[in-house]
C-alpha cells in the first residue's frame, strides 16, 4: 500500500470554479500535512501545512484533514488561471523533520 | 524573502563523469535535504542532513552518491559516476527545525546524462 496516494488528473475548470484536491494516506501515525504548488519544471512552492485534524485557511485556500479517514483536501476558492500547475501533498515521514513523503501531484488547468 | 537558491539550473554531463550540485538553503535553517523527481515521477526524498552528518538517506543514496557542507553556506550533492538513469530534476530543500517542519525548496537543477 502506497504511503500517500493522490490522483494525477489532470483535472480542468472553468476560472472561478472552487477546486477540491485530495490524497490519502496510509500511517495513523503522520501528524503533518502539507500542500505544495509546482510549476512546470520549477521547485515545490510550499502552501500551508496543517499539524493532526481541522482545517486552516489562507486566502483562497483552505487545508482539511480528517483523521479518522486518513484524508486530506485543499480547496481552491474563485479559482485563477494563474492557479493553473500541479499540486503535491506531502507528509513528514516521522516527526517534523524527516523526510517528505509525497503523493504523485494532481495536475490542476484553470481556464479563462 | 529568503529562499533557496540552486546552481546550475541545467547541468549535461556524459555518463561516467563526476556532477557536483550546488545549493544555498535558507541562512537561519538547521536541517537540509536532497530530493529528486524523474520526469513525469513523484518527488523523491534522497538525503537529508543536520548537523554536519547526513540524518537519514534513501535507499537511491548509494555509495554514487555524498553531501558535503564545505562552508557556512553552501550544501552540495556530488554524484561521483553518473549514469543514464540519474537523468532528473534534483531540489535542494532547507527546514528551520525546532518545531517548524516546513520544508522550502530550492528552483532545482535539470540533470541530463547522455
Amino acid at each position: 500500500q502506497k504511503e500517500v496516494e493522490q490522483d494525477p488528473g489532470p483535472l480542468s475548470v472553468p476560472e472561478g470554479a472552487i477546486v477540491s484536491l485530495n490524497c490519502t494516506y496510509s500511517n495513523s501515525a503522520f501528524q503533518y500535512f502539507m500542500w505544495y504548488r509546482q510549476y512546470s519544471r520549477k521547485g515545490p512552492e510550499l502552501l500551508m501545512y496543517t499539524y493532526s485534524s481541522g482545517n486552516k485557511e489562507d486566502g483562497r485556500f483552505t487545508a482539511q484533514v480528517d483523521k479518522s479517514s486518513k484524508y486530506i483536501s485543499l480547496f481552491i476558492r474563485d479559482s485563477q488561471p494563474s492557479d493553473s500547475a500541479t499540486y503535491l501533498c506531502a507528509t513528514p515521514f516521522s516527526g517534523g523533520y524527516n523526510k517528505l513523503i509525497f503523493g504523485a501531484g494532481t495536475r490542476l488547468a484553470v481556464h479563462p | 524573502e529568503p529562499e533557496v537558491t540552486q546552481t546550475p539550473s541545467h547541468q549535461v554531463t556524459q555518463m561516467g563523469q563526476e556532477v557536483i550540485l550546488r545549493c544555498v538553503p535558507i541562512s537561519n535553517h538547521l536541517y537540509f535535504y536532497w530530493y529528486r523527481q524523474i520526469l513525469g515521477q513523484k518527488v523523491e526524498f534522497l538525503v537529508s542532513f543536520y548537523n554536519n552528518e547526513i540524518s537519514e538517506k534513501s535507499e537511491i543514496f548509494d555509495d554514487q552518491f555524498s553531501v558535503e557542507r564545505p562552508d557556512g553556506s553552501n550544501f552540495t550533492l556530488k554524484i561521483r559516476s553518473t549514469k543514464l538513469e540519474d537523468s532528473a530534476m534534483y531540489f535542494c530543500a532547507s527546514s528551520e527545525g525546532q518545531g517548524a517542519p516546513e520544508q522550502y525548496f530550492g528552483p532545482g537543477t535539470r540533470l541530463t546524462v547522455t
